[in-house]
């Protein structure tokens, strides 16, 4: 069983530019979560996605966007980058019905570096 | 609203000492309550959780935490530190099990032999 595995691992952009992060969740599981993890901080939820739509939203805003597709794996992008968006980005998978965030199976993230 | 509060960014102890890493949490309703720990360059692992069964939960790696409803708190302990517990360890609070997770800040554990 591979894990929740996510790419690239590690990204460095640009002011203004625009990123794609990928996640494949793990074997079973139909929900994927993003979190954001700035430095010397806890994880930050972002979204989450079941059957293809957003299902929650933390408190990001629009440049913030996200994708499932039919085989459960999932994008985060982010348009418009800014200093601030520099952070650990990672993805968790779970089940929905075994309760979508009593047991998240996350991965190693990608460290996003915007200059 | 849910918060969690994690007292010292930093915990250290030597190998074969107690571990005590606290969290305190605030919640409107009766919590789901997490403990994470993520190793350098690696996601975060679930070392244990609570959901209004037993206050005395043991989880992985002989960690073990007690929800404490009179002082909001959920601390974890382990009687015994290794140097492979050397990590980056986060408390968690959940309204339930299908609502989003809201994490401390983290603690570090630092272990010397």
């Amino acid at each position: 069983d591979a894990g929740v595995t996510q790419s690239p691992t590690h990204l460095i952009k640009t002011r203004g530019q625009q990123v794609t992060l990928r996640c494949s969740p793990k074997s079973g599981h139909d929900t994927v979560s993003w979190y954001q993890q700035a430095l010397g901080q806890g994880p930050q939820f972002i979204f989450q996605y079941y059957e293809e739509e957003e299902r929650q939203r933390g408190n990001f805003p629009d440049r913030f966007s996200g994708h499932q597709f039919p085989n459960y794996s999932s994008e985060l992008n982010v348009n418009a980058l800014l200093l601030g968006d520099s952070a650990l980005y990672l993805c968790a998978s779970s089940h929905t019905e075994q309760g979508w965030n009593e047991k998240l199976f996350f991965g190693s993230g990608t460290q996003l570096s915007v200059l | 609203a849910q918060s969690v509060t994690q007292l010292g960014s930093h915990v250290s102890v030597s190998e074969g000492a107690l571990v005590l890493l606290r969290c305190n949490y605030s919640s409107s309703v009766p919590p789901y309550l997490f403990w994470y720990v993520q190793y350098p360059n690696q996601g975060l692992q679930l070392l244990l959780k609570y959901t209004s069964a037993a206050t005395l939960v043991k989880g992985i790696n002989g960690f073990e935490a007690e929800f404490k409803k009179s002082e909001t708190s959920f601390h974890l302990t382990k009687p015994s530190a290794h140097m492979r517990d050397a990590a980056e360890y986060f408390c968690a609070v959940s309204p339930s099990g299908y609502s989003t997770l809201t994490f401390g800040k983290g603690t570090m554990l630092l272990v010397s032999p």
